[in-house]
């Protein structure tokens, strides 16, 4: 079965310091893995997807995240942070033969910046 | 924009009322999904439409039922209401149904139950 672990809840940084947001998968296929970022009162957004091409994936605002199978890790990373980059960001498994309309979330880390 | 179009934004009812939520989805895409975010329980999967045929079904209560109509909207109701369905319920659509396509979401309908 699939699943996916976000490890951090909750992560604050200062403005302009780097984001690191920590994911582990766990699959018995080749996953697809996806990150969508949520901002308050808003829907999920699309921030960048992994589908067995590159294995560092870059998205939108500045976002990038590295698939490590060895590691079963796709954690995100951003060079420097910005206060609109204050969200809650969901990491993403496709659920191959599952219950779970196709895609598996994580339960969310929140991101806070600090001016 | 996600091109997601959810209504109504909020609402607000009393325990044991029934309620709809609808959805327009992007356009072209063929598959609608349901999810019930609450506080407690995270984001939950209720149930995926494809072109109109129930594709999947996930934590959906038997007091909720949905549908796809043939022009691809969506309806999602939700009967005998409780206090604990209070939760931001979003739709989501995707191109194709197969697990690479990413989901594209409205912004969600917020429900209350008084």
């Amino acid at each position: 079965a699939q699943s996916v672990t976000q490890l951090d809840s909750h992560v604050s940084v200062s403005e302009g310091t780097p984001v690191l947001l920590r994911c582990n998968y766990s699959s018995s296929y080749s996953p697809s893995l996806f990150w969508y970022v949520q901002h308050p009162n808003k829907g999920l957004q699309l921030l960048l997807k992994y589908t067995s091409a590159a294995t560092l994936v870059k998205g939108i605002n500045g976002f990038e995240a590295e698939f490590k199978k060895s590691e079963t890790s796709f954690h995100l990373t951003k060079p420097s942070a910005h206060m609109s980059d204050a969200a809650e960001y969901f990491c993403v498994v496709s659920d191959y033969g599952g219950s779970q309309g196709n895609l598996i979330f994580g339960k969310g880390t929140k991101l806070s910046v600090k001016p | 924009d996600s091109g997601v179009t959810q209504t109504p934004k909020h609402l607000i009812t009393a325990t044991g009322q029934r309620v709809t939520l609808r959805c327009s989805p992007r356009s072209g895409d063929l598959s609608v999904y349901w999810y019930q975010q609450s506080l407690d329980q995270g984001l939950q999967f209720l149930i995926q439409y494809y072109n109109g045929e129930e594709r999947a079904k996930g934590n959906i209560l038997e007091r909720f039922s949905a549908q796809q109509f043939p022009d691809l909207h969506s309806e999602l109701n939700l009967s005998s209401l409780e206090l604990g369905d209070s939760a931001l319920y979003f739709c989501a659509s995707s191109g194709g149904g197969h697990q690479n396509s990413p989901l594209h979401f409205g912004n969600g309908t917020r429900l209350t139950v008084t």
